[in-house]
């Protein structure tokens, strides 16, 4: 039971383009949704984050889009570089929770 | 170094022995979480823990998993009995209270290998 579900495995995109990493839910009781980054054998580092009340959340670079009535949310780096190639987890919890979901994670490569 | 610090980094039993695992949180955090991530899969939560005391383990196997966080020292993950499907990278992460559970620290991980 997959509830929280990154769809493309891989994405790669030229340095100086916008990356849109994306994902989708299915759990209409998230909210409050975060983006980690993995580099190979190191742990996840968050990135940025949104609560269900907002549907934008700006941090330099990086910003991520939710659309509830979709239950879908979006990353996205402008411009992309060749630093952040990397794996992006989305994660999402409830506020009652102590865990979070993970979904299967999207690695970008981001090309010179 | 001032992060969270797992070890070993990485581990390989043979099927049957035991494997334990090491984590200590940043300073000044008290609650620790550890996650499984097999390969080709994203993290799957096991238990959250706080000093003394186990406060949600639902994602913990029901046979041969254990996990400690004493009032000193690091918190331990215990795997009795490894099989196989055992291994994975667990990680381990901590945060200073449960209102920033979202925003967590991760450790670098744990390789378990059994063959």
């Amino acid at each position: 039971d997959q509830q929280v579900k990154q769809n493309s495995p891989s994405l790669s995109v030229q340095e100086g383009r916008i990356s849109i990493l994306n994902c989708d839910y299915t759990n209409s009781m998230f909210d409050y949704f975060l983006w980690y980054k993995k580099y190979p054998a190191e742990g996840p580092t968050f990135l940025i984050s949104i609560s269900s009340i907002k549907d934008k959340n700006e941090d330099g670079r990086f910003t991520v889009f939710l659309n509830k009535s979709a239950k879908h949310l979006s990353l996205h780096i402008v411009p992309s570089q060749p630093g952040d190639s990397a794996v992006y987890f989305c994660a999402a919890i409830t506020g009652t929770a102590s865990k979070l979901t993970f979904g299967t994670g999207t690695r970008l490569q981001v090309t010179l | 170094n001032a992060g969270v610090m797992q070890n070993p980094r990485h581990l390989v039993r043979r099927r049957g022995q035991e494997a334990r695992l090491r984590c200590s949180p940043m300073k000044g955090h008290s609650h620790v979480y550890w996650y499984r991530q097999l390969p080709e899969e994203g993290l799957k939560f096991m238990v959250y823990l706080q000093k003394e005391n186990i406060i949600d383990e639902s994602g913990m196997p029901k046979e041969r998993f254990s996990a400690e966080f004493p009032k000193e020292g690091p918190s331990i993950l215990r795997i009795q009995q490894v099989v196989r499907g055992d291994s994975a990278a667990y990680f381990c992460a901590s945060s200073p209270r449960w209102a920033d559970i979202g925003e967590l620290f991760f450790g670098e991980g744990s390789r378990l290998t059994v063959l």
